[in-house]
């Protein structure tokens, strides 16, 4: 069974600052892999999806990079803003299945 | 283009009632999808609808039914409502399936007491 496990937990980054979110998932057969985003009370924006055959993806200040062998995803975040506090999902879809695993989030903090 | 539709917002029931979740969409997309998100848990997939005229399980599926009321619409039904299904319930479709990206509803926050 897939497991996607995502680390920290939390973060809590000054503004301005560069930083990266960690991905790792245990079955290396995905069919792709997507980064969201989730504020408060709200439902899930999609900010990057990277299929199996890439090796990233970017969109502005986000970078996302996929290492399908070693089961790990980073999501780089440039020059952090207070309006980029929020969780961030990692989710993975296996070759040939609808289910999307998620991993449980980095709830990311930017203090002004 | 109002995206994913979720009504209602809030709902409380007692153990034993039953309600639906409505779920719509106007993006014209093929597949459609409920997940629950619990603290701890993340989100898991309850029920999917690949296409029009069809639904699968998910991860979780006890307690629930769906129904793919056509295109736009997939609903989400719980016969009889337990504490365990307290969660905050999500719709979100995508113009495949697995291939694309999936855009969310607002979500369903339920409370069973």
């Amino acid at each position: 069974k897939q497991e996607v496990t995502q680390i920290p937990a939390a973060l809590s980054v000054p503004e301005g600052e560069n930083l990266v979110l960690n991905c790792s998932f245990t079955d290396s057969a995905i069919y792709n892999l997507q980064w969201f985003r989730q504020d408060p009370g709200k439902g899930l924006t999609s900010l990057l999806l990277i299929q199996s055959s890439q090796r990233e993806q970017t969109s502005g200040r986000l970078n996302a990079s996929l290492d399908k062998s070693s089961g790990r995803s980073t999501l780089y975040i440039a020059a952090s803003q207070p309006g980029d506090s929020a969780t961030y999902l990692c989710a993975v879809s296996g070759a040939g299945s609808y289910q999307l695993t998620f991993g449980k989030g980095t709830k990311l903090s930017v203090i002004p | 283009n109002a995206g994913v539709t979720q009504t209602p917002k809030f709902q409380v029931l007692k153990t034993g009632q039953s309600m639906t979740l409505q779920c719509a969409q106007d993006m014209n997309h093929n597949s459609m999808y409920w997940y629950r998100q619990d603290p701890g848990m993340g989100l898991r997939l309850i029920y999917y609808s690949a296409s029009e005229g069809t639904t699968d399980k998910g991860e979780v599926p006890n307690g629930y039914n769906v129904s793919r009321l056509n295109k736009r619409e997939f609903s989400l039904r719980l016969e009889s409502a337990a504490p365990s299904q307290t969660s905050v319930y999500f719709c979100a479709s995508s113009p495949l399936a697995y291939t694309d990206t999936q855009y969310f509803g607002p979500g369903t926050r339920l409370t069973v007491l």
